[in-house]
């Protein structure tokens, strides 16, 4: 089953902050975040494994809550680059890996 | 240059002739998979192996066959497509034998099915 993503879509203007939530209805050992641009292939931002440790990409971090089976990303800052489509991915058995339905993120000047 | 590879980049074809997706990877990886992506629906996976000669299903394998001859190659055969796969299809490749590390995609393949 798909982890579950919000909001679906989001616009901002250069500058502003935006989250990005993923959650299970599976048990998460660790979670995947990618961004893809217009035409191109998923690139991978980060991994966050259970413990709750918070890794950070550039002005892009995220957080894990093993408990509430959630993840979350933070844009601070959004710069146009951010703009893309935003995965989040879950680990389920020992080796699938399955992916949210994905977040628009649009940033405007 | 670390990478995967996937041919063709795009194909329009009929339905029920046999085709063949290749995929490879220079970077010795063991774990390689393939996805396959739709409007709204994401990134599913489609096979997935962990090595050579062990593959195991994904969440949408129905009509796709696969084969790990050779660890640098993962080729998406479809032995005989329909209109409901006609998909953007990315391979992908990662270090360790669990999905559970980087995935490096391919540039993706834009399948049709008519």
């Amino acid at each position: 089953q798909q982890p579950v993503q919000s909001p679906q879509a989001v616009i901002l203007r250069e500058g502003e902050d935006a989250v990005i939530n993923c959650s299970s209805s599976k048990a998460l050992y660790s979670v995947h975040w990618y961004r893809q641009k217009h035409g191109e292939a998923p690139v991978f931002l980060m991994i966050l494994l259970k413990g709750g440790e918070q890794k950070g990409h550039e002005k892009i971090s995220a957080s894990f809550n093993e408990k509430k089976q959630q993840s979350s990303l933070y844009l601070t800052a959004s710069q146009l680059s951010y703009s893309g489509t935003y995965f989040c991915g879950a680990i389920q058995g020992a080796q699938k890996l399955v992916f949210g339905q994905g977040t628009r993120l649009t940033i405007n000047p | 240059e670390a990478q995967v590879t996937q041919n063709p980049r795009y194909l329009i074809t009929v339905t029920g002739k046999k085709l063949t997706v290749t995929c490879s990877q220079n970077m010795n990886h063991e774990y390689m998979s393939w996805y396959r992506q739709d409007p709204g629906l994401g990134l599913r996976q489609i096979y997935y192996s962990m090595n050579v000669e062990v593959t195991d299903k994904g969440d949408v394998p129905e009509g796709y066959k696969v084969s790990r001859k050779e660890k640098r190659n993962f080729p998406l055969i479809l032995e005989s497509p329909s209109p409901n796969q006609t998909s953007l299809y990315f391979c992908a490749s990662s270090t360790g034998t669990s999905g559970n590390n980087e995935q490096f995609f391919g540039p993706g393949t834009r399948l049709t099915v008519l």
